[in-house]
């Protein structure tokens, strides 16, 4: 992704509803897609992920959809709690030759009680 | 579980001092990585080492040094201090091939 300064994309959204982050890669030979969650001073925590043999993915309250066409990618939490307060950053990779994550510039989401 | 573990936690350094940031993990994984955390900003990958005795330059190599001191070991030394390496340096691992990184807690540093 392309840095975006100082000031991050907000994401805000009533407890309860549904949240949708996207993403969009620049590499179309990247097969391997991940999410992160990163709480203020903390490291980025892995969420989900998803290869490119997939359109959709899900976990638990969390979906991962993938359009290879346009390069695109998004996380939908279902059921927003405060708990999800943070930044998401996505990453793609190859699964051939050298592994070298690139990391989005993230997207602060903001749940409001 | 310890994961990865950074140390340390906070630091300040003046300009032209040089320090060596330790980051170690406990899960036999084969690729260690360091980042750096901007303001507002990606995670860029400075240097990364695919497995023991191999490492690689990453995005913003400049500046840093690393050694792959063994499977579990894996260290950022900056020789000389600049004020624009003022940043959160983040430690990852992964295992065999393509997989999720795991992430330390992070080092603030501060270059005065």
């Amino acid at each position: 992704g392309e840095s975006v300064g100082l000031h991050l994309p907000t994401l805000s959204v009533q407890e309860g509803d549904n949240s949708i982050i996207n993403c969009a890669y620049s590499n179309s030979a990247s097969d391997y897609f991940i999410w992160y969650k990163q709480e203020s001073g903390k490291g980025p925590q892995f969420i989900i992920d998803i290869r490119s043999n997939m359109d959709k993915r899900q976990g638990q309250r969390v979906t991962v959809l993938l359009n290879k066409t346009v390069k695109h990618l998004s996380l939908q939490i279902a059921a927003t709690q405060p708990g999800d307060s943070a930044v998401y950053f996505c990453a793609d990779s190859r699964t051939s030759g050298t592994y070298k994550y690139i990391f989005g510039t993230g997207t602060r989401l903001k749940v409001l009680a | 579980n310890a994961g990865v573990t950074q140390t340390p936690k906070f630091q300040v350094l003046k300009t032209g001092q040089s320090m060596t940031l330790q980051c170690a993990q406990d899960m036999n994984h084969n690729s260690m990585y360091w980042y750096r955390q901007d303001p507002g900003m990606g995670l860029r990958l400075i240097y990364y080492s695919a497995s023991e005795g191999t490492t690689d330059k990453g995005e913003v190599p400049n500046g840093y040094n690393v050694s792959r001191l063994n499977k579990r070991e894996f260290s950022l030394r900056l020789e000389s201090a600049a004020p624009s390496q003022t940043s959160v340096y983040f430690c990852a691992s992964s295992g065999q091939g393509v997989e999720k990184l795991f992430f330390g807690s992070g080092t603030q540093l501060s270059v005065l």
